[in-house]
């Protein structure tokens, strides 16, 4: 079983939809969680990070983290064509103090005009 | 701030070949990575270095795969010799503080590698 589990889509939606990525993950050590953009042709950039259970809001951007159920989500707001990408959620090594990160497989978003 | 640059963007050899990749982090990012990425996958890390010492290289195959990075500041990932399975983007990244919240990485372009 991979640690960090991701629906792989592909998603397609209209413009001004509601976007929901999810991602599951295994390892109980993990306390940080992190949503990665990745652009066609571009190295992943931070999106947000959240810590150990809850909701963290960006703007059109909410994080959310289930404990519980080793559940993590992305929401888009009002989605928009540049928000075309892949997404990735990634777990850091709670363990060490170096930051390894341990990452899904990604979901590819289409935002449709 | 200039960003994490990589050479070259792109590569096409032939299995057997040989080929390195070069990095240079952001300047004064003590932490550099190196990761493969295969198309309709997430990016895996194959080593980690915390200055000029390997920090964690668990995953590299070791048979063909080798890194380096003299003086702490650039580096370099040579594959000798290459297999198909080996055709992948090779993303760079770098850190300031290892561990620092919420360790952030900062990822360069990528060398897009197509064994044929």
């Amino acid at each position: 079983q991979k640690e960090v589990e991701q629906d792989p889509g592909p998603l397609s939606v209209p413009e001004g939809a509601i976007v929901s990525l999810n991602c599951t993950y295994s390892n109980s050590a993990f306390q940080y969680f992190m949503w990665y953009r990745q652009y066609s042709r571009k190295g992943p950039e931070l999106l947000m990070y959240t810590y150990s259970s809850g909701n963290k809001e960006d703007g059109r951007f909410t994080a959310q983290v289930d404990k519980s159920s080793k559940y993590i989500s992305l929401f888009i707001r009002d989605s928009q064509p540049s928000d075309s990408a892949t997404y990735l959620c990634a777990a850091p090594a709670g363990g060490t103090s170096y930051g390894k990160l341990t990452f899904g497989q990604g979901t590819i978003l289409t935002v449709h005009p | 701030e200039a960003g994490v640059a990589q050479s070259p963007r792109y590569k096409i050899i032939e299995k057997r070949q040989s080929v390195a990749f070069w990095c240079n982090p952001i300047s004064g990012h003590a932490t550099l990575y190196w990761y493969q990425q295969i198309l309709g996958q997430g990016p895996k890390l194959l080593i980690q270095f915390q200055n000029n010492g390997v920090v964690d290289d668990s995953q590299l195959p070791k048979d063909r795969f080798s890194a380096e990075r003299l003086k702490g500041v650039d580096s370099t990932l040579k594959i000798q010799p290459a297999k198909l399975e080996d055709s992948a983007v090779y993303l760079c990244a770098s850190s300031s503080v290892p561990g620092q919240v919420p360790y952030e990485q900062y990822f360069g372009p990528g060398t897009r590698l197509t064994v044929t």
